[in-house]
């Protein structure tokens, strides 16, 4: 089974702050990961994908992998409250589907 | 313009009726995918297909069946055998190249049967 286990939140951080958003994953064969942003009755956006460890940054965005630990993270830096949203975590295996965990629920409050 | 369109966007029907989600896309993209979005959840694979005249199950497509005729076109038809067909369906579609296979959602289809 493979599986990826997200904390549901509701995560809360002030505006201006660092968010962490995090993601664990079963398979040890999973290839590339990805952050999709959903917003309430929204389908979802892609933001970031990452497939080498270490951190791959983009504006505020930065997505950070560690195979050997099973983890993938997103941090968003200077959060805003545009980015109050449900944060996905998917992960790709060898037969190129993807597996999504249920979610994180950001709330930057102004 | 480039994308995903699905239709319609709010879809009502009776239960026993089987019904039909529209997905269209001019991205070029190889493969398509349907997802169900149960409140509070993630996405479930109903199914997918990476080439024209083929598609493979995914982990719920009990109660789905779906036809890839033209490369832009993946059409999901809800059957009456789906036990709780109520959810949001997401169609998606990828490149399929590459090292990333990343995916792209059309907004979405939100299915209440009553």
């Amino acid at each position: 089974q493979k599986e990826v286990e997200q904390n549901s939140g509701p995560l809360s951080v002030p505006e201006g702050a660092i968010a962490s958003l995090n993601c664990t994953y079963s398979d040890r064969g999973s290839q590339s990961f990805f952050w999709y942003r959903q917003y309430s009755g929204k389908s979802p956006e892609l933001i970031m994908f990452i497939y080498s460890n270490g951190d791959k940054e983009d504006g505020r965005f930065t997505a950070q992998l560690n195979k050997a630990s099973q983890y993938v993270s997103l941090l968003i830096r200077d959060s805003q409250p545009s980015d109050s949203a449900t944060y996905l975590c998917a992960v790709r295996h060898a037969a190129r589907q993807l597996t999504f965990g249920s979610g994180t629920q950001l709330t930057v409050l102004p | 313009d480039g994308g995903i369109t699905q239709s319609p966007k709010y879809l009502f029907r009776k239960e026993g009726q089987n019904v039909t989600l529209s997905c269209e896309q001019n991205l070029n993209h190889d493969a398509m995918y349907w997802y169900r979005q149960d409140p509070g959840q993630g996405l479930r694979l109903i199914y997918y297909s990476q080439i024209v005249n083929d598609f493979q199950k995914g982990d719920i497509a009990e109660g789905y069946s779906v036809s890839r005729e033209k490369k832009e076109s993946f059409p999901l038809t809800v059957t009456s055998a789906q036990k709780n067909p109520t959810a949001f369906y997401l169609c998606a579609s990828s490149p399929d190249r590459g090292s990333s296979y990343e995916q792209y959602f059309g907004p979405g289809t939100r299915l209440t049967v009553t």
